[in-house]
């Protein structure tokens, strides 16, 4: 079985600064792991994958995140928050094995504050 | 380019009545999800379809019945609604089930309040 949990389903920071966004996997074989962004009254769209090559993971708006699979965990981070990052994300799991579905954690809403 | 097309965005249901969700894709996917999403519960997976002719339960089908058209369309069908069903519901397609080295691309929702 695979679950994800996003520790915080709010984050508030203020503009500019570090953005942390926690995800801690549980799966019995080696993952792949998403982010995906969900920006208000839209739908889901990927914001980056990890996929068992680098661990260290860039996605799109200066988003990256790391796989840690000593933690089991897949952080994403972003060095400086823009108001415009204001959106829920969605961490989620598969394992690499087709019988296995998509998995999403709870979601975490981040907050910016001018 | 739409993408994932879902109709209709909004709809107010009574208990007991049906009412059917419609999604198509222009991206000639193979795979074709419906998804509810409730407040701090993340996004479950209702029903899939790995390609067209087939589709197959997934973690909270109860309630509900699906169709896959054609390989195009994938529909959702509550026969008998219930207030537990008020959720807003996503519908995403992939090329490849699950697309593990991709992605899986939504529509915009449809949010479904039952009283």
């Amino acid at each position: 079985a695979q679950s994800v949990t996003q520790l915080g389903s709010h984050v508030s920071v203020s503009e500019g600064a570090l953005v942390l966004l926690r995800c801690n996997y549980s799966s019995s074989v080696p993952p792949y792991l998403f982010w995906y962004v969900q920006y208000p009254n839209q739908g889901l769209q990927l914001l980056l994958k990890y996929t068992s090559a680098a661990t260290l993971v860039k996605g799109i708006n200066g988003f990256e995140a790391e796989f840690k699979k000593s933690e089991t965990s897949f952080h994403l981070t972003k060095p400086s928050a823009h108001m415009s990052d204001a959106a829920e994300y969605f961490c989620a799991v598969i394992q690499n094995n087709a019988g296995n579905m998509l998995t999403f954690g709870g979601g975490t809403r981040l907050m910016v504050k001018p | 380019n739409a993408g994932v097309t879902q109709t209709p965005k909004f709809q107010v249901l009574k208990t007991g009545q049906s009412m059917t969700l419609q999604c198509a894709q222009d991206m000639n996917h193979n795979s074709m999800y419906w998804y509810r999403q409730d407040p701090g519960m993340g996004l479950r997976l209702i029903y899939y379809s790995a390609s067209e002719g087939t589709t197959d339960k997934g973690e909270v089908p109860n309630g509900y019945n699906v169709s896959r058209l054609n390989k195009r369309e994938f529909s959702l069908r509550l026969e008998s609604a219930a207030p537990s069903q008020t959720s807003v519901y996503f519908c995403a397609s992939s090329e490849a089930r699950w697309n593990l080295a991709g992605e899986l691309f939504f529509g915009e929702g449809s949010r479904l309040t039952v009283l």
